[in-house]
Parts: structure tokens; C-alpha cells; sequence
């Protein structure tokens, strides 16, 4: 299912650098997530906007960034990474009558 | 707080059932979830039930959910090494706040 895409897929790094992760969506879905996979831990929500002027901090908003450019852009910015940011990284979208989420595929993200 | 738990690991062999448990503790859930993720893929919607519901069936899935005990299940039928993944839980409670569990890996044997 591509109607929720996410560039890039895999990225290695190394600490201190500037790391963006875009998320793009064609479901025309109001509301959109930021999420981290760790194994054993499920999912951790990061960030999440509701509109395009909306943004809100999760439960691990520390460390990251986002932006909302247009209802189908979310990004996801690392200022300053550093290496337990290693994780993979999902974006999610859903409609707000239901609130179902639809994933990504997932960016997995190396910081070394 | 919010809390979703499920156990970490189920292993059946190819042809049987499966069934993976799930316990959350927000009693004002709206909707719960079962999701499916593969190796290197998202995760995928499997299917949902209303929290009015007791039951709901889709070809070889069943979902229980038992709201006295908020407990919910996922059993697969006539199990097949393609249904091997980490399967997640999740609950709703109301809202934009979807909490999941830390997943069940299902092994298939062949």
C-alpha cells in the first residue's frame, strides 16, 4: 500500500549531524504521526499534528523537530543526532471520524 | 496510566490456530486494533472492533474481546508460514491517542 511513503528508507549517520525524514501521504487524511520502534517496546509516539497549524509534542518529543509543510507533508527533523536515536522510525496517518492509523513503511535509521 | 500488554512470542505449527492475547487497561477504549508487521515493512491495519462488539469475523481471523476483563484476542485460523509476523495490539481512547503493545512475534512452523 503506497498511500502513506517514506524517504528515505534506510540512512546511516553519524553523531552531531542534521537528519530529515519525509513523510508524504495521499490518502487525504487530516491527521499525521510520528512514531519510533525500538524491539521489545512497541511504539513511541514522538510527534503528532492534527492540522497543518497544529503540532503537538508526544510522549519522546525530545531530541526531534517537526513541520507540516501541506496536509500531505510531515517531517520529522533530528537537530542533533545522536546514536540511542538509532531506531526505526514510522509515519501514520488517519482520518479524525475514525482515527484508524495507516503506516509507512518505515525509515531505519543508523547513528554511529 | 494507559498500558497495553501482550506477550512476546507464540510459535504453532503450519494448519493449526493461533491465538494472541492482549490486556489493556483504559476502560473508556473506543476502538481496538490488530495490526501486522513483516520484516522491513510498516505495520498493517488487520482488521478492528468496536468496543460495543464481542466478536467480529473475517475469513480465517477472529477477534474476542471480553470488555469485563479488557482482554482481547486474535485467532488465526488454519495458520500458514505467510502469517508469521510481529502482531500488535493497539486500543483507542478516544481522540487522537492510539496506545500499542510491544507486539507478539508469531512463529510458523512448517
Amino acid at each position: 500500500d503506497a498511500d502513506v511513503t517514506q524517504t528515505p528508507r534506510n540512512r546511516i549517520t553519524k553523531t552531531g549531524k542534521r537528519i530529515m525524514l519525509e513523510c508524504s501521504q495521499t490518502k487525504g487524511h487530516d491527521r499525521m504521526y510520528w512514531y519510533r520502534q525500538d524491539p521489545g517496546l512497541g511504539l513511541q509516539l514522538i510527534y503528532y499534528s492534527f492540522d497543518v497549524k497544529d503540532i503537538n509534542k508526544g510522549e519522546i518529543s525530545d531530541g526531534y523537530s517537526v513541520s507540516r509543510q501541506a496536509q500531505a507533508k510531515f517531517s520529522l527533523s533530528l537537530e542533533s543526532a545522536i546514536p540511542n536515536q538509532t531506531a526505526l522510525y514510522f509515519c501514520a496517518t488517519s482520518h479524525s471520524d475514525t482515527d484508524t492509523q495507516y503506516f509507512g513503511p518505515g525509515t531505519r535509521l543508523t547513528v554511529l | 496510566g494507559e498500558d497495553v500488554e501482550q506477550s512476546l512470542f507464540l510459535s504453532v505449527r503450519e494448519g493449526d490456530s493461533s491465538v494472541i492475547n492482549c490486556t489493556y487497561t483504559d476502560s473508556s477504549s473506543t476502538y481496538l486494533y490488530w495490526y501486522k508487521q513483516e520484516p522491513g515493512a510498516g505495520l498493517q491495519l488487520l482488521t478492528y472492533i468496536f468496543s460495543n462488539m464481542d466478536m467480529k469475523q473475517d475469513q480465517r481471523l477472529t477477534v474476542l474481546l471480553n470488555k469485563k476483563d479488557k482482554h482481547l484476542s486474535l485467532r488465526i485460523a488454519d495458520t500458514q508460514t505467510g502469517d508469521s509476523a510481529i502482531y500488535f495490539c493497539a486500543e483507542n481512547t478516544g481522540g487522537f491517542k492510539t496506545i500499542f503493545g510491544a507486539g507478539t512475534r508469531l512463529f510458523v512452523k512448517a
